[in-house]
């Protein structure tokens, strides 16, 4: 079935840029997502890119999709401790239906 | 405030007893949907509706219910609860007309505790 998988855990320096990657399985996934989910939160949308795009960038995020290998990468500029979250990469499959990654635990140290 | 109310936040039961995480949203949403979050697996979809009175199976429906009687709630129901459905509940929500670009609204999510 459809899957997405990403790492579990990043650690990075404040005011360094973390990139989280992600792939897919699922090749007619028209939409993707990066959310981000605080401590005692639920989740929150980020960004998405849609399946005909390369590259989105806003403000501090940059999504970047190569579909040919089903891979989606976020990356944070200039990280700060308030981006210590969990990060979840998602994907629309058939109909309506969004699978999500397990989630990265985003360690940012100061 | 656009928003996703569950409750309760927190629960702890014991196993046989029964149990319903409320689920409610203020946005007109025609997409309802209900995931639990386990350490490792990520967020697993246990049923979703696409309207009023539709109702369908997600990745891990065993042992849950749910009911689509009005727009806004979407009850989670758990007729003879298990320690295996301990376990963090999130109640999601989306617009089928606005479509998928705008992803999901959650709730902030119910810790279920089942001793």
């Amino acid at each position: 079935g459809e899957d997405v998988e990403q790492s579990l855990f990043l650690s990075v320096r404040e005011g360094d840029s973390s990139v989280i990657n992600c792939t897919y399985t699922d090749s007619s996934s028209t939409y993707l997502y990066w959310y981000k989910q605080e401590p005692g939160a639920g989740l929150q949308l980020l960004t998405y890119i849609f399946s005909n795009m390369d590259m989105k960038q806003d403000q501090r995020l940059t999504v970047l999709l190569n579909k040919k290998d089903k891979h989606l990468s976020l990356r944070i500029a200039d990280t700060q401790t308030g981006d210590s979250a969990i990060y979840f990469c998602a994907a629309v499959t058939g109909g309506f239906k969004t699978i999500f990654g397990a989630g990265t635990r985003l360690f940012v140290k100061a | 405030e656009a928003q996703v109310t569950q409750n309760p936040r927190y629960l702890i039961t014991v196993t046989g007893k029964k149990l319903t995480v409320t689920c409610s949203q203020n946005m007109n949403h025609e997409y309802m949907s209900w995931y639990r979050q386990d350490p490792g697996l990520g967020l697993r979809q246990i049923y979703y509706s696409m309207n009023v009175e539709v109702t369908d199976k997600g990745d891990v429906p065993e042992g849950y219910k749910v009911s689509r009687k009005e727009k806004r709630n979407f009850p989670l129901i758990l007729e003879s609860p298990s320690p295996n459905q301990t376990s963090l509940y999130f109640c999601a929500s989306s617009s089928l007309l606005r479509g998928a670009r705008y992803g999901y609204t959650f709730g902030s999510g119910t810790r279920l505790t089942v001793v």
